[in-house]
């Protein structure tokens, strides 16, 4: 089946530091990734999509000057939370998606981002 | 502001024993609904994607329904097995097809040998 790598798994990191996660499709194209993000005990909440050669589209609420998204490729998603405070720290998971309507989403294994 | 809903938040159950729980979503505007399983340390796992009022879709011991007119679905496990343990996501697409899900909060299972 489809596989996503997302790493890294877990980062714990100082206050002030950027934080880059990067998202791989490994045996597809996709054409759009997803970043989601998960409060404890809440449901995955879309932070933003991500569509090849374009800017991403954020959801609202949701800072785009914090949290950079850059798609290069069909195969790469990259998520940077720029200079990342405590309340930053939460559960973040990538999907990619090949833009068919009947073919579902295919998530990496999410990043732990705890920020001291 | 678009909601799913799923219940039971948790569930026990001995193996042996089949189960079932509910999504939940809105009515008006659907594209598809989603049926994920998540198991702890692993990444969410694709089970059904349903698009017609009245699907029913099997995977094995696991089946899932859908009612578009009322806005729910019904996932069933018989039979459960320890290994069935994991959150069971539903995730409401509008019809929009941009990809965008809207998820529920998940029902976790856990079934005791």
């Amino acid at each position: 089946g489809a596989v996503v790598s997302q790493h890294p798994s877990w980062v714990i990191c100082k206050s002030g530091t950027s934080v880059k996660i990067e998202c791989r499709s490994l045996d597809f194209q996709a054409t759009t990734m997803f970043w989601y993000r998960q409060f404890p005990k809440q449901s995955l909440m879309l932070m933003a999509t991500s569509n090849e050669g374009s800017k991403a589209t954020y959801e609202q609420g949701v800072e785009k000057d914090k949290f950079l998204i850059n798609h290069a490729s069909l195969t790469l998603s990259t998520l940077t939370v720029t200079s990342a405070h405590p309340e930053d720290s939460s559960f973040y998971i990538c999907s990619s998606w090949t833009g068919k309507s009947n073919q579902p989403q295919h998530f990496g294994d999410g990043t732990r981002l705890s920020i001291l | 502001i678009l909601n799913v809903e799923q219940s039971p938040q948790s569930l026990h159950v001995q193996e042996g024993d089949s189960t079932n729980f509910t999504c939940s979503f809105p009515s008006s505007n659907f594209y598809a609904l989603h049926w994920y399983r998540w198991e702890t340390a692993k990444s969410p796992e694709a089970l059904f994607v349903m698009t017609l009022n009245g699907d029913e879709k099997k995977k094995g011991r696991i089946s899932a329904t859908l009612n578009t007119k009322e806005g729910y679905s019904y996932l069933y496990i018989k039979g459960s097995q320890p290994e069935d343990s994991a959150t069971y996501l539903c995730a409401f697409l509008g019809s929009s097809n941009t990809g965008k899900l809207i998820f529920g909060q998940g029902t976790t299972l856990q079934v005791k040998p």
